[in-house]
């Protein structure tokens, strides 16, 4: 059974119509992440959350806002799409441990958005 | 911003050889681990190294770990055809406020040729 879900597989949108991905998890972990993946790229992490605490990387673009509503679900908004932001778009959950830092983490099978 | 390096960027082989991939790193970590991911699919977990531990074994991969060195190398033995993915190292970093974030190198395309 699929674990960490993303919706859609496939997103088009049109350049500057607000899109958002979303994310579940069935694995009740607090932590989740979103990573952006371009082509023959390695996954850019963009922000995460540690339970509702929300930790943005400094090179995150403000046009990416998220929201974690609950434990389970996780949403990537783009508020004005560019043709530079057609990328993979990755989920991810993990578990933290109090010793010896997370343990691995699982990721959805990504959704791969198009600018038009 | 990444955090790992690797190398080769690029390796291709013969079905039954062993291939070596390198990672290396920048600040201090708690664990490292290594991804697999298929092409235009989401990562898989392969096998995660403790910061106190030097090597580790998993059916036909092994990883080791000198934090001295700040690298790891992810060896795969008698590859096979579906070996051919993308490998990608991930290190738990520890940022300056002391919350810890899971960063990608920028891995290495394996191809096993038949």
């Amino acid at each position: 059974d699929a674990m960490v879900i993303q919706n859609p597989r496939y997103q088009v949108t049109q350049f500057g119509k607000p899109v958002t991905l979303s994310c579940s998890q069935t694995l009740n972990h607090n932590v989740m992440y979103w990573y952006q993946q371009k082509s023959s790229q390695a996954p850019k992490l963009l922000f995460h959350y540690y339970d509702k605490d929300f930790n943005n990387e400094a090179d995150t673009p403000d046009n990416f806002q998220s929201r974690r509503p609950n434990t389970s679900f996780c949403f990537l908004d783009i508020r004005s799409p560019g043709l530079g932001d057609a990328a993979m778009y990755l989920c991810a959950t993990s578990r933290d441990v109090t010793t010896g830092g997370r343990t691995e983490a699982f990721f959805g099978q990504g959704t791969r958005l198009t600018v038009v | 911003s990444q955090q790992g390096e690797e190398d080769p960027q690029a390796l291709s082989i013969q079905e039954g050889e062993n291939a070596t991939m390198n990672c290396s790193y920048k600040t201090s970590i708690n664990n490292l681990q290594w991804y697999r991911q298929n092409s235009g699919r989401g990562l898989v977990h392969l096998i995660l190294i403790r910061s106190n531990e030097r090597e580790k074994h998993s059916g036909r991969l092994r990883v080791t770990l000198d934090t001295s060195k700040k690298s790891s190398s992810l060896l795969i033995t008698a590859s096979r055809a579906a070996d051919t993915a993308s490998y990608f190292c991930a290190t738990v970093a520890i940022t300056q406020g002391g919350s810890e974030k899971l960063v990608f190198g920028k891995g290495t395309k394996l191809t096993v040729n038949p």
